[in-house]
């Protein structure tokens, strides 16, 4: 069964202090990976988007990683801001060529960041 | 440039009403989505359209259908609305299927829906 499984589901960190937050997927074939940030009570907004072949990727604060063959991902902030403040969910795409639809996703329920003064 | 936009923003529904959900979208997009978000659970496809006149059941269509008379706009409509599809339902579009390669998905703010 295609799933993305996220850790924590929620994390408090001080202002200022880095974080890691990790997803681990079954997903194949593999097509790519996405790191959305969802604030409360708003739709997720794209972070970053990794293939396969890319295994960094970097958005100001925000840096994710990729490992295809381990079927891993990080989402790395640095220097945390109140405004980090969200639940960031990982999503991973199906190959269309495994006969799935190009629009298929399967989403992560997310990790719940709070950043405190 | 408004991107995805979805009305109303909250709607409270007697069991049985019915109502139509509203998602217009302004970057001509060819690809779009309805999910809805049940609280700590990830996001579920309930339909989507890959060009107008062109749409597809999802993982969750019971109880919903949907039309894409034009590029821009995907109602989603609630028949005989049941407890179990109270949820926040988002809205999103993008130029070509996720899969397919980066292609940004863009979301709207959510339509945030009780069904009593």
């Amino acid at each position: 069964k295609n799933q993305v499984e996220q850790s924590p589901q929620s994390l408090i960190i001080l202002e200022g202090k880095n974080c890691t937050l990790q997803c681990n997927y079954t997903v194949s074939p593999f097509s790519n990976l996405r790191w959305y940030k969802q604030d409360t009570g708003r739709g997720p907004v794209s972070l970053t988007i990794m293939t396969f072949s890319e295994n960094t990727k970097s958005n100001g604060r925000y840096t994710a990683t990729l490992d295809a063959d381990t079927k891993q991902s990080s989402l790395h902030i640095t220097a945390s801001q109140l405004s980090d403040s969200a639940s960031y969910i990982c999503v991973v795409s199906k190959a269309p060529y495994s006969g799935a639809g190009s629009y298929q996703l399967t989403f992560g329920k997310g990790t719940k960041l709070s950043v405190i003064p | 440039n408004a991107g995805v936009t979805q009305t109303p923003k909250f709607r409270i529904l007697k069991i049985g009403q019915s109502m139509t959900l509203q998602c217009t979208q302004d970057m001509n997009h060819n690809y779009m989505y309805w999910y809805r978000q049940d609280p700590g659970m990830g996001l579920k496809l309930i339909y989507y359209s890959v060009g107008a006149g062109i749409t597809d059941k999802g993982e969750v269509p019971n109880g919903y259908n949907v039309s894409r008379s034009t590029t821009e706009d995907f109602p989603l409509r609630l028949e005989l609305a049941a407890p179990s599809q109270t949820s926040v339902y988002f809205c999103a579009s993008s130029s070509k299927g996720p899969g397919l390669g980066a292609y940004e998905q863009y979301f709207g703010p959510g339509t945030r829906l009780t069904v009593t």
